[in-house]
Order: structure tokens, then C-alpha cells, then sequence
């Protein structure tokens, strides 16, 4: 069973930093591309970032360049986003999100609350 | 950066009827575009990718239509489950790749 499980999420101060992580299970981890997608409370679905299977390629939304970091660790069959300089507006639910056909498979999501 | 309009915003109908969900393009977009399914406090689920193709397990009564700008999730009989909020997502040109606001279907 395909499974995404995202962690480390909590709450941070205005300009503080966090790293998410997203754990994959029950695919073939070198095969698929990942992202990662936020919603926060109430509102749609908003792309943050992607990585390629080798991690050569990157892409982030503009309201999270230079800010958010994305990597990935193949062996472990793990992703990660570190997130810097958090803003207010960063608070969201945070999902990983598998790209086989488009986004085929997602995490549960974790929480980010950026709040003084 | 592609705009994906949807509407309605909300849609009030009566399980057994007929859903029809639209999503507009500010460009064309070709045939990349997708549906998503999410049910609250629920991560969005995969329905239809490439306007009109199911993804796996998806119900028949799930159907996309449309190509260029304009786009359509028809549901053809209601059941109880399907209420839920629909996304639409492009990304024919990105990144980025952009989701419209949604819509959300509601027991009437």
C-alpha cells in the first residue's frame, strides 16, 4: 500500500524555522517525483514546492523562494522541506503529495502555525 | 501563471441527482487538467487527470469533459459520500502549478 506519512510540523514564532519531513512507503521511492502542497485553515489548495526523483530538479511556489528548502534522501526514502523566515501567512496544513498521474497519492498532512 | 476559475462556489443538491462542476482556465491548458476530491479534515484525492480520464477506483458515475479553457466534473447520480469539496488543478504551463478555489457540494 502506498502510503506518505508527513512529520514535524508544530508552532513557531514569526521568523522562526521548521523541517518537515515526508516518509514514503510501499512504492518505489526512486521512481516518483515529489511535492508538496499547502492548505491553510479554511482556504484551497495552494503548491509549494517540487523535487525530482534524483533531486536535480527543483521548483517553488514564488511566496516561499529563497525561504523554503527542498530535498530528498533516496536511501531513506524520505523528503524534506525546511522552512525558514516563517511568516504569518505560512500557517497551513502541509501535504506531500506522490506525482505518478499528477498527484496520485497524499500524506494525512501536519500542521504549521506560525503565531507569536 | 494560469488562473482556474470554478463554479459554482457551492452547490446544494439532493443525493441521486445530477452534479455538474465547472472550472475555466484563464488560458488554454490543453487536456492537463485535474480533479481532486476532498472531504473534510481529509487529504484531497485523486479523481479524474487529463480532463477525462478516471484515476484508479474512481466510481463511473465520475466524469471530466473539456479541453482548452473550459472544464467540467459531471457526477452523474449522487450518493451520500460525494459531498465534499472539488478542486481542479493545471499544470499544462508550470510551475507553478495552480488549483482553482474549489467548489463545494452540499446536501441540500
Amino acid at each position: 500500500e502506498v502510503q506518505l506519512v508527513e512529520s514535524g510540523g508544530g508552532l513557531v514564532q514569526p521568523g522562526g524555522s521548521l523541517r518537515l519531513s515526508c516518509a514514503a512507503s510501499g512504492f518505489i521511492f526512486t521512481d516518483y517525483e515529489i511535492n508538496w502542497v499547502r492548505q491553510a485553515p479554511g482556504k484551497g489548495l495552494e503548491w509549494v514546492s517540487y523535487i525530482s526523483t534524483s533531486g536535480s530538479t527543483i521548483y517553488y511556489a514564488d511566496s516561499v523562494k529563497g525561504r523554503f528548502t527542498v530535498s530528498r534522501d533516496n536511501a531513506k526514502k524520505l523528503v524534506f522541506l525546511q522552512m525558514n523566515s516563517l511568516r504569518v501567512e505560512d500557517t497551513a496544513v502541509y501535504y506531500c503529495a506522490r506525482e505518478g498521474v499528477d498527484l496520485d497519492s497524499w500524506g494525512l498532512g501536519t500542521l504549521v502555525t506560525v503565531s507569536s | 501563471e494560469i488562473v482556474l476559475t470554478q463554479s459554482p462556489a457551492t452547490l446544494s443538491l439532493s443525493p441521486g441527482e445530477r452534479a455538474t462542476l465547472s472550472c475555466r482556465a484563464s488560458q488554454s491548458v490543453s487536456t492537463s487538467l485535474t480533479w481532486y476530491q476532498q472531504k473534510s479534515g481529509q487529504a484531497p484525492r485523486l479523481l479524474i487527470y487529463d480532463a477525462s480520464k478516471r484515476a484508479t477506483g474512481i466510481p463511473a458515475r465520475f466524469s471530466g469533459s473539456g479541453s482548452g479553457t473550459d472544464f467540467t466534473l459531471t457526477i452523474s447520480t449522487l450518493e451520500p459520500e460525494d459531498f465534499a469539496v472539488y478542486y481542479c488543478q493545471q499544470r499544462s504551463d508550470w510551475p507553478p502549478i495552480t488549483f482553482g478555489q474549489g467548489t463545494r457540494l452540499e446536501i441540500k
